[in-house]
């Protein structure tokens, strides 16, 4: 079973710049979400997924971050114009439909990208 | 909103020795998930915990959830080179509305000497 894909691994920008990361989940996993997981720390939910309606965005700059995820399949985040605290590494995970609220499934992730804001 | 503390956040051990890792919630979980992520890799899940006072082994690693669903530990024994690695532990707030949220620790780093 392939896992989660992400691109690019690596993105070194300006500050001001635009940047867009690219997630395909799991085959069939319904829910997708997005980290940010800077150095040191444990990776923070930016936004989730389930299918191609949003769940939870509260965590998610929403005046320089952006996602969708048109098809409820593979998904974008975008940030424009970034700084330098979004250097980070940005994490997209997936798992299988979550039937109700309150319930919980093993998160999958990918290996991430690497993004280095100067 | 929902914080999770985990103690320590360096852990260097000789290899053979013990070591354990303490998960402390500021709420209620409906759950707690424990994630293993090597250097410069992607988190990888080790295991759900969902009822009070839950215990869970897998081979040299065994898993505790609290009675009051707020506190978590994960102690390996006899470690391994293997092992080194960040682990986290992630948890879900009780009668949430989200749907899977996770509010990760900061993570406690393994490093073993051979």
């Amino acid at each position: 079973e392939a896992g989660v894909a992400q691109s690019p691994r690596y993105k070194i920008i300006e500050k001001r710049q635009s940047v867009a990361f690219w997630c395909n989940p799991i085959s069939g996993h319904a829910t997708l979400y997005w980290y940010q997981q800077i150095l040191g720390q444990g990776p923070k939910l930016l936004i989730q997924f389930q299918n191609n309606g949003v769940v939870d965005d509260s965590q998610l700059p929403k005046d320089r971050f952006s996602a969708e995820r048109l098809k409820g399949v593979d998904s974008t985040l975008k940030i424009q114009p970034a700084k330098l605290e979004d250097s980070a590494v940005y994490l997209c995970a997936s798992s299988s439909f979550l039937r109700q609220a309150g319930s919980y499934n093993e998160q999958f992730f990918g290996p991430g990208t690497r993004l280095t804001v100067l | 909103g929902q914080q999770v503390m985990q103690i320590p956040q360096y852990q260097h051990v000789q290899e053979g020795e013990d070591f354990t890792t303490y998960c402390n919630s500021s709420t209620t979980l409906s759950n707690i998930q424990w994630y293993k992520q090597r250097p410069g890799g992607h988190p990888v899940f080790l295991i759900q915990l969902v009822k009070s006072g839950e215990v869970k082994k897998q081979k040299r690693l065994t898993f505790q959830f609290g009675e009051a669903k707020k506190n978590s530990s994960l102690h390996i024994t006899a470690t391994q080179t293997t092992d080194v690695g960040t682990y986290f532990c992630a948890g879900s707030n009780a009668g949430g509305t989200s749907y899977g949220k996770l509010t990760f620790g900061q993570g406690t780093i393994l490093t073993v000497h051979p």
